[in-house]
């Protein structure tokens, strides 16, 4: 069975502050997709990225990146001089693929970051 | 740009009565998702679709039933209502081209069941 792992619950930053959360994954298959969601206060998840199981470089995006280690299972996901709209909860997931059609993902227990002024 | 809908942000039910969540994309997706999330146990699967009038039950299907009719449509049934329903329920949607496609989610139903 597939499991994803976020072992922090919630966060607080100053403003500024560098943050990283943690995302530990397991799996039986040799070919998978991980996915981080943003979910803000509006309740919709946004998608931020997707990264495959044979792919390990390591990706940035402005102030976002993530680093992504297949001998350690890990995923993780850091944000660069944190701002207050970078507040929400964030959701590691992990995709199985079913019948060849579509995915099913498996989520983390979600990391709620909250930044400060 | 890709839009899920689910036709309330908020319900208050009571127990015993069956209830009926209702989700629409407008993008063609083949696939739709029902999750269910909790506070400290992140989005749980509860049903899935792959096409029409297909379903496949997730990971905590008890107490639930679907019914995708249209491919536009995923309707969440809950036959009986009881108190540990009451949730935050997502929908999600997305195309069948395998593991590499992000899914779709709407803005989320809060339920909650007196």
């Amino acid at each position: 069975a597939q499991k994803v792992t976020q072992a922090q619950t919630e966060i607080s930053v100053v403003e500024k502050e560098d943050v990283t959360l943690d995302c530990v994954y397991e799996t039986r298959d040799t070919t998978y997709y991980l996915f981080w969601y943003k979910q803000p206060p509006s309740g919709e998840l946004v998608f931020l990225i997707r990264r495959n199981s044979f792919d390990e470089q390591n990706e940035i995006s402005g102030r976002y990146s993530w680093n992504f280690q297949k001998s350690t299972s890990s995923f993780n996901f850091t944000i660069t001089a944190s701002q207050v709209v970078d507040s929400a909860v964030y959701f590691c997931a992990l995709s199985e693929a079913y019948r060849a059609a579509g995915n099913k993902l498996t989520f983390g227990g979600g990391t709620r970051v909250l930044v400060k002024p | 740009d890709v839009k899920v809908t689910q036709s309330s942000r908020y319900l208050v039910k009571r127990t015993g009565e069956k209830v009926f969540l209702e989700c629409v994309q407008d993008m063609d997706h083949e696939n739709m998702f029902w999750y269910r999330q909790d506070p400290g146990l992140g989005l749980r699967l509860i049903y899935f679709s792959y096409d029409v009038k297909m379903k496949e039950k997730g990971d905590i299907p008890e107490g639930y039933s679907v019914s995708r009719e249209k491919k536009e449509r995923f309707s969440l049934i809950l036959e009986s209502a009881s108190t540990n329903q009451t949730s935050m329920y997502l929908c999600a949607s997305s195309p069948s081209r395998g593991m590499n496609t992000e899914a779709f989610f709407g803005q989320g139903t809060r339920l909650t069941v007196v």
